[in-house]
């Protein structure tokens, strides 16, 4: 079965620093994976997502993560946070499910705080 | 154009009352999910759609839950006598095909007292 962690329930950064949100998963084939943001009171919107192809992800906002087979692992970076990236990020990995679906499993969330 | 709503988006209800939950997916989706939201557990899979296939029900947690797509589109995730730990975010999302990315809705919010 399939497992998305991720380390720090709390992440908080200064405007400006290094946005770094942490992510491993664990799956028996090649994963399907995905960084969500959600919003206070909102549903989750996409940030970035890789399939196959290049290891390197862009998507918007000025974030990008990074592929690392090697190390399981699907981190997430910002060069440099803003006050409108404070939100709770969430880690997903999808995989055929036997059953007939692609649902996402979750990790746990990483709230970001960004100080002014 | 529109992306997928859900209503309502708040619902209080009591102990042992049935709720009904809907979804309006994207336009064209073919895929449907049900995720639920909650703070001891996190973002969990609950039921999905495809087409005319038959759903795969492996994440309904009881059999308090089920849901139906009517005419390939418009999804309501019915829950029967809601308990207190049914208390949580319900989010839909829908996605063009299979393997699709998922589209998420705003949810909407049960609490059962």
């Amino acid at each position: 079965a399939q497992s998305v962690t991720q380390l720090g329930s709390h992440v908080s950064v200064s405007e400006g620093a290094l946005v770094l949100l942490r992510c491993n998963y664990s799956s028996s084939v090649p994963p399907y994976l995905f960084w969500y943001v959600q919003y206070p009171n909102q549903g989750l919107q996409l940030l970035l997502k890789y399939t196959t192809g290049a290891t390197l992800v862009k998507g918007i906002n000025g974030f990008e993560a990074e592929f690392k087979k090697s190390e399981t692992s699907f981190h997430l970076t910002k060069p440099s946070a803003h006050m409108s990236d404070a939100a709770e990020y969430f880690c997903a990995v999808s995989e055929f499910s036997g059953a007939g679906s692609y649902q996402l499993t979750f990790g746990k969330g990483t709230k970001l705080s960004v100080i002014p | 154009g529109a992306g997928v709503s859900q209503s309502p988006s708040n619902k209080v209800t009591e102990k042992g009352k049935d709720v009904e939950l809907r979804c309006d997916p994207i336009s064209g989706h073919t895929a449907l999910y049900w995720y639920r939201q909650s703070l001891g557990q996190g973002l969990e899979f609950l039921i999905y759609f495809q087409g005319n296939s038959a759903p795969d029900k492996s994440g309904l947690p009881s059999d308090r839950f089920s849901a139906e797509r009517t005419g390939g589109s418009v999804s309501t995730l019915t829950i029967q006598r809601t308990q207190q730990e049914d208390s949580a975010v319900y989010l839909c999302a829908s996605s063009l095909q299979l393997m699709g990315t998922q589209y998420f809705g705003p949810g909407t919010r049960l609490l059962v007292l």
